[in-house]
């Protein structure tokens, strides 16, 4: 178990639909991190809070969007959703904004399914 | 820019043999060198890393991995793989250590372990 805590594991939408997905760091982890991950495209940074602030920005569609709260619990927004947008979501996190690089704490995803 | 490619696709071995999945790695700068596995409908786990300290990297369920500059290779290895290691692996590059948002990941190798 790596702490890290993510839901809904499973959620099946229709194109058009909008969700969110949550995931809750490992204690005292300041970065948060979302990925996804699909077959043609493999693992892909969308984007990484650190201490409430966005700290880096990846291949993050602008139909997406995120946040993390003060609590440091994050939450990554999908709108108008696509076919495509079928992945797994995964959320991450670490202590630092840069400290120990590369060793993150994945959560056990979020499967989005759109029909 | 930085990129890693796997070799392969998919291992498989016998339980008890060798594991060698076959990680090479571009760079610009020198690199920092990870292992993630990910077991079935599991997160990510950090198998090892490499920083820059000693070439040959010991992780954790008796894998390790050896840096080769020459070769830009991080090939990772175990001397007799248990049928608990099947599961899919991922080769991980960054070129800035501190900035965890900066890892790319590899495709991936899945590895059968048979009987």
């Amino acid at each position: 178990d790596s702490g890290v805590t993510q839901t809904p594991k499973h959620l099946i939408t229709a194109t058009g639909q909008r969700v969110t997905l949550r995931c809750s760091p490992r204690s005292g982890d300041l970065s948060v991190y979302w990925y996804q991950q699909s077959l043609d495209q493999g693992l892909q940074f969308l984007i990484q809070y650190y201490n409430g602030e966005e700290r880096a920005k990846g291949n993050i569609l602008e139909r997406f969007s995120a946040q993390q709260f003060p609590d440091l619990h994050s939450e990554l927004n999908l709108s108008s959703l696509e076919l495509g947008d079928s992945a797994l979501y995964f959320c991450a996190s670490s202590p630092g904004g840069t400290s120990r690089a590369g060793e993150l704490f994945f959560g056990e995803g979020s499967r989005l399914t759109v029909l | 820019a930085q990129s890693v490619t796997q070799l392969d696709s998919h291992v498989s071995v016998s339980e008890g043999t060798p594991v060698l999945l076959r990680c090479n790695y571009s760079s610009s700068y020198s690199p920092s060198l990870f292992w993630y596995v990910q077991h079935p409908n599991k997160g990510l786990q950090l198998l090892l890393k490499y920083t820059s300290a000693a070439t040959l990297v010991k992780g954790i369920n008796g894998f390790e991995a050896e840096f080769k500059k020459s070769e830009t290779s991080f090939h990772l290895t175990k001397p007799s793989a248990h049928m608990s290691d099947a599961a899919e692996y991922f080769c991980v590059v960054s070129d800035r250590p501190g900035t965890a948002s900066k890892l790319t990941f590899g495709t991936g190798t899945r590895l059968q372990v048979t009987l």
